[in-house]
C-alpha cells in the first residue's frame, strides 16, 4: 500500500495553533476510525499522541487534538511551545492486518 | 513500567541473515499483538510486521514478504524478527512496538540499527 500523504513541513509561532494533514484513501484513513499520530524527537523512539482518530492518551497534553473528514485526518497543536518542534507521523490501519504510515511532517516553531 | 529492549542489530552483508530480539517487561506480553516498525536513515517510519498475541497469525509488509518472519515466545516475553536475504534497502533502525486495544502503538523500544553493506 502507498504511504499516507503529509506536508513535508509546517511552521508556527509560539502560542499559535497549527494543523498537520494526513491524506489517505477509503481503504485506510477513510475506511476505519483507526488513525494514530506519533511525535518523534531526533534520535528517539516515536511517542503515541493520538489514537482512534481523536483520542488522547492520558499522559499527553490536551494541546494535541485529532480529527478526520473523509479520507483526510488532521492533527492540531494549540499553544505552540518550543519543545513541540520535531517530527510528526500519522498512521492508519489499512485492513487485512496491515498498517501504513505517512511520510512525516517537520514542525518548526519560529 | 513498560519496557521494550531490542538487540541483535549490526552490520551484515547483502544476502545474509540476522535475527532481532525484543525483550519486554511491565505488561502481560501474551495478551497483546506486537509489531516491528523500521526507519531508514533520514526517512520516515515504515510498518514491517505484526504477530497476534497467541502467535498463531502474522502478517508482513509487501517488500519483506518471503524474507522476514516475525515470531514470539510468550514464555520468555520476547518478540523476534528473522531477516533473511537482506538487501541494502533494509538498512534502518528497527523498533519493536506494543499495540494497544485500539490498533495503535503505545509503547516502543529504543530502536536497533541494522546496516546491510558489503
Amino acid at each position: 500500500q502507498s504511504a499516507l500523504t503529509q506536508p513535508a513541513s509546517v511552521s508556527g509561532s509560539p502560542g499559535q495553533s497549527i494543523t498537520i494533514s494526513c491524506t489517505g484513501t477509503s481503504s485506510d484513513v477513510g475506511g476505519y476510525n483507526l488513525v494514530s499520530w506519533y511525535q518523534q524527537h531526533p534520535g528517539k523512539a516515536p511517542k503515541l499522541i493520538i489514537y482512534e482518530d481523536n483520542k488522547r492518551p492520558s499522559r499527553v497534553s490536551n494541546r494535541f487534538s485529532g480529527s478526520k473528514s473523509g479520507n483526510t485526518a488532521s492533527l492540531t497543536i494549540s499553544g505552540l511551545q518550543p519543545d513541540d518542534e520535531t517530527d510528526y507521523y500519522c498512521c492508519s490501519y489499512a485492513g487485512r492486518y496491515t498498517w501504513v504510515f505517512g511520510g512525516g511532517t517537520k514542525l518548526t516553531v519560529l | 513500567q513498560v519496557q521494550l529492549v531490542e538487540s541483535g542489530g549490526g552490520v551484515v552483508q547483502p544476502g545474509r541473515s540476522l535475527r532481532l530480539s525484543c525483550a519486554t517487561s511491565g505488561f502481560t506480553f501474551s495478551s497483546y499483538d506486537m509489531h516491528w516498525v523500521r526507519q531508514a536513515p533520514g526517512k520516515g517510519l515504515e510498518w514491517v510486521a505484526i504477530i497476534c498475541s497467541d502467535g498463531t497469525k502474522n502478517y508482513n509488509e509487501d517488500s519483506v514478504k518471503g524474507r522476514f518472519t516475525i515470531s514470539r515466545d510468550n514464555s520468555k516475553n520476547t518478540l523476534y524478527l528473522q531477516m533473511n536475504s537482506l538487501r541494502s534497502e533494509d538498512t534502518a533502525v528497527y523498533y519493536c512496538a506494543k499495540e494497544n486495544d485500539y490498533d495503535a502503538f503505545d509503547y516502543w523500544g529504543q530502536g536497533i540499527l541494522v546496516t546491510v553493506s558489503s
